[in-house]
């Protein structure tokens, strides 16, 4: 069946610093693949998505491609913020469903 | 930002009494979903509906159940609460195939419902 793995957390980065997010997916058809972003006490927001393989998508500085030969999904930026501290989760969507990955939370400290 | 509401917010209730939580949309989606999120499980689905009166079962759908009677409410119903049914809640919307929207397909959140089952 379909599924999303990613880095488990906490990571924890200072400002400025490079960040990095793992994701793997296993699918059986074509997936479409998304970030999204939670801060706490909030529900999920959309950060970025991509539709097929080879493309990117990116939003606020955050990028992740779609590599279907690797099955990876990435979530990069190249300069983190106090402001970007929050829980970061990885899907995909099959035939109408969604599959989550079970979140990274990212501390940036000052 | 999309129009999705959840009712109630917080609720704190007692083992073996029934529950239902509403979410409630604006956006006259086709595809709507509840969720629960428990820490180092990330999201699960419970159940999900892609029209009125058309529902199917999520991962973890023991001890739930869900109506649909019109396009803009689903509501998800905890028969007899269970203190392992104790988490935080999410709706989400998402377009069908044949919808003309904004997106390609994304599903968009709710607020979320804390639910205690003491």
């Amino acid at each position: 069946g379909d599924s999303v793995t990613q880095m488990e957390g906490p990571v924890t980065l200072s400002e400025e610093a490079f960040l990095t997010i793992n994701c793997t997916y296993t699918a059986t058809g074509y997936p479409s693949l998304f970030w999204y972003v939670q801060y706490p006490g909030e529900g999920l927001q959309l950060l970025l998505k991509a539709t097929k393989a080879d493309d990117k998508g990116s939003n606020k500085g955050f990028e992740a491609t779609y590599r279907k030969e690797t099955t990876s999904f990435h979530l990069e930026k190249g300069s983190v913020q106090v402001s970007d501290s929050a829980v970061y989760f990885c899907a995909l969507k099959d035939f109408n469903k969604f599959y989550f990955g079970s979140g990274t939370k990212l501390n940036v400290k000052p | 930002d999309a129009g999705i509401t959840q009712s109630p917010r917080h609720k704190v209730t007692e083992t073996g009494t029934p529950v239902t939580l509403r979410c409630h949309q604006t956006e006259n989606h086709r595809y709507m979903y509840w969720y629960r999120q428990d820490p180092g499980h990330g999201l699960r689905l419970i159940h999900y509906s892609y029209g009125v009166k058309d529902t199917d079962k999520g991962e973890v759908s023991d001890g739930y159940s869900v109506s649909r009677s019109k396009t803009e409410d689903f509501l998800l119903t905890l028969e007899s609460a269970t203190s392992s049914q104790t988490s935080v809640y999410f709706c989400a919307i998402s377009e069908g195939p044949h919808e003309r929207g904004r997106g390609l397909g994304e599903q968009y959140f709710g607020p979320g419902t804390r639910l205690t089952v003491t």
